[in-house]
């Protein structure tokens, strides 16, 4: 799980601005996810990529924005557009089969 | 549609007591599941796959394909197991998983 790095880890905005989280990996995994977990609320999908230049919307992905130049790298913006963004951001990746592995997340308050 | 419900938010046990978190899952085909922990300021990690079969921790889950279920079990509970519990489902064999809202087990002393 060491492979899987996320910064900063704490993050702190004005209410309007638009904000970009970083994962990057060195695990040579195809598929990445980013997550965003609320109290009470557990794991929601925010993001996926299983190829580079390819990414898919996860369950909540109004209000942020995904790219995947490189294998190595998954970016989360987080938009103004997002209406409740003060959350911990999980990134993760997968082989393909046999789960995934989590980065120690990013958290992230909008005042 | 495929989910998975944990349906205890908070579990909370004396410490030597059995533990069992439940996971249910709703999926017609063949399953692949797991369990991940979340120990505090700890990152999530990966707990069991149902496929391996082993015991990690002391924690072991059976697929219950009848009761479609995958619960987690531990003889007896240690402080240390204080955590959040997060059952996942694989429908896809690609690593795409589907979690539970997850379980927060409290070992009190």
């Amino acid at each position: 799980d060491g492979g899987i790095t996320q910064s900063p880890k704490y993050l702190f905005r004005k209410e309007g601005q638009n904000v970009t989280l970083s994962c990057e990996q060195n695990l040579n995994h195809d598929a990445m996810y980013w997550y965003r977990q609320d109290p009470g609320q557990g794991l929601r999908l925010i993001y996926y990529s299983q190829i580079v230049n390819d990414f898919q919307k996860g369950d909540i992905a109004e209000g942020y924005s995904v790219s995947r130049e490189k294998k190595e790298s998954f970016p989360l913006t987080v938009t103004s557009a997002q209406k409740n963004p003060t959350a911990f951001y999980l990134c993760a990746t997968s082989p393909g089969t046999g789960g995934q592995y989590f980065g120690p997340g990013t958290r992230l308050t909008v005042t | 549609a495929q989910r998975v419900t944990q349906p205890e938010k908070l579990l909370s046990v004396f410490k030597g007591a059995p533990v069992e978190l439940k996971c249910n899952y709703s999926y017609s085909g063949s399953p692949e599941l797991f369990w991940y922990v979340q120990y505090s300021r700890q990152r999530l990690q990966l707990l069991l796959r149902h496929i391996s079969r082993e015991s990690i921790k002391g924690f072991t889950a059976d697929l219950n394909k009848g009761e479609t279920s995958f619960h987690l079990k531990k003889p007896f509970a240690q402080e240390e197991d204080s955590a959040m519990y997060y059952c996942a489902l694989d429908t896809s064999n690609t690593g795409k998983l589907i979690f539970g809202q997850g379980t927060t087990l409290q070992v009190k002393p």
